[in-house]
């Protein structure tokens, strides 16, 4: 069945430095990837997808370029704020089920 | 305004006792889902609607019901509650199932069994 992996459980870092999280994925399907954000007490909402191979989509400071022939979605960002402090889940889209969540990366962004 | 919305947001419930989460959009959305969120797990799925009176388990459909009577309401149900169904349920709703569609999420519920 279909997979997402997230590597980072939780990724620290000073405010205005740069931030990378990753995302890799199983399907037989062609892929659809999503980026997630989720907010302390806050519903998931939508950040980026995808389903181009190698065509950067950007929204809201993130950037993100699927590359099929490593099957990753990662999520980057220049300078984060601490705005950026949340919850970032990977998923997968696939024909029957919907979204297939990663367990999520713990972003928390100092002064 | 698109939206989603659940009720109640938070619940303390016994063991043993039966629980009523409920969900509702205003996208006319033919798809909606019911998930659970714990700490370390993201979010699982427990089932999905197509539409009226069609829905499918996900991957922890144990210890739920769902009811699917107007394609804008979707509601789950656990028959005598259990202490490790302590979690927040998240109803989210989408136009269609699958491929690019965007999944619009509630507040989430915050259930707890004691």
């Amino acid at each position: 069945g279909d997979s997402v992996t997230q590597t980072e459980g939780l990724v620290t870092l000073t405010k205005g430095l740069p931030v990378m999280l990753n995302c890799t994925y199983q399907t037989t399907y062609s892929p659809f990837l999503f980026w997630y954000v989720q907010h302390l007490n806050e519903a998931p909402k939508l950040l980026l997808k995808s389903s181009t191979d190698n065509k950067r989509t950007e929204h809201q400071g993130f950037y993100a370029t699927l590359h099929k022939s490593s099957s990753s979605f990662h999520l980057q960002k220049s300078s984060v704020q601490l705005s950026d402090s949340a919850l970032y889940f990977c998923a997968l889209s696939d024909y029957a089920q919907g979204l297939t969540f990663g367990l999520g990366t713990r972003v928390s962004v100092f002064p | 305004d698109m939206k989603v919305t659940q009720m109640p947001r938070y619940l303390i419930k016994r063991m043993g006792e039966n629980v009523l989460l409920e969900c509702g959009q205003d996208m006319s959305h033919e798809t909606m889902y019911w998930y659970r969120q714990d700490p370390g797990l993201g979010l699982q799925l427990i089932y999905i609607s197509y539409d009226v009176d069609s829905n499918s388990e996900g991957d922890i459909p144990k210890g739920y019901r769902v009811s699917r009577k107007k394609r804008e309401h979707f509601s789950l149900i656990l028959d005598s509650a259990k202490t490790n169904q302590t979690s927040v349920y998240f109803c989210a709703s989408s136009s269609r199932t699958g491929g690019y569609a965007e999944q619009f999420f509630g507040p989430g519920t915050r259930l707890t069994v004691l």
